[in-house]
């Protein structure tokens, strides 16, 4: 079991450019988490799918970003014209249904830069 | 909202000593699961132990053992006999419906 794979590890972006960021969840996991590290700082919720749908987007700016987990591929978080700010590592994470309460399976998370 | 507080930004241990790292949470639910992850420098966030509020008794797994004191919202991890893989960000969580809520972490640093 390949576990959840997150690439790039690195992706560096041009103020003003758009990044996609991409995640393949656990073989048999159909929910799929994303969160944000600021640096210095703990992971903060995003967004919350399962297959081809959004369920809790609470954590998402209201501008810019988006998330999709289309029903063949990875689950995509898309920042567009990314900001100084956007910089900080994401993580997805996966769970089977009815199980986040033993605890996600977290991906190696990918480092935006933004220059 | 939940909140997850970790007061020690930073904690040192000898190796083979027992370290402890301490965490509280606000919460006014009275069923919920905690949660402590480990960050090394590789970025892995890496789940160490759970606990089930519902469950009196601390959970352990090897070396690491919670001190669970559900009136006092508090959450502490003990790590014995320190190894030097044990350096790393530790994290201490809150799952808030499917939502796990984070601390701030502490770094753990192991003397060899």
């Amino acid at each position: 079991n390949a576990g959840v794979m997150q690439n790039p590890r690195h992706l560096v972006r041009r103020r003003g450019q758009e990044a996609r960021l991409r995640c393949s969840p656990m073989k048999g996991h159909s929910h799929v988490y994303w969160y944000r590290q600021l640096p210095e700082e703990g992971l903060k919720f995003m967004v919350y799918l399962q297959k081809e749908n959004i369920i809790d987007e609470s954590g998402m700016p209201k501008e810019r970003f988006s998330a999709e987990f289309p029903k063949e591929g990875p689950s995509i978080l898309r920042i567009q014209q990314v900001v100084r700010g956007d910089s900080a590592a994401y993580f997805c994470a996966s769970s089977p249904p009815n199980s986040f309460n033993y605890g996600y399976t977290f991906g190696s998370g990918t480092r935006l830069t933004v220059v | 909202a939940q909140t997850v507080t970790q007061s020690q930004p930073e904690m040192s241990v000898q190796e083979a000593e027992t370290v402890t790292l301490s965490c509280t949470y606000d919460t006014s639910e009275s069923d919920y699961y905690l949660f402590w992850y480990k960050q090394p420098p590789s970025r892995q966030m890496i789940l160490v132990i759970r606990q089930e509020a519902y469950k009196q008794q601390n959970a352990t797994e090897n070396r690491f053992s919670v001190n669970f004191q559900k009136a006092a919202k508090s959450f502490s991890l003990k790590i014995s006999d320190s190894q030097l893989g044990d350096a790393a960000m530790y994290f201490c969580a809150y799952l808030s419906g499917n939502k796990l809520v984070f601390g701030a972490g502490t770094i753990l640093r192991v003397k060899s």
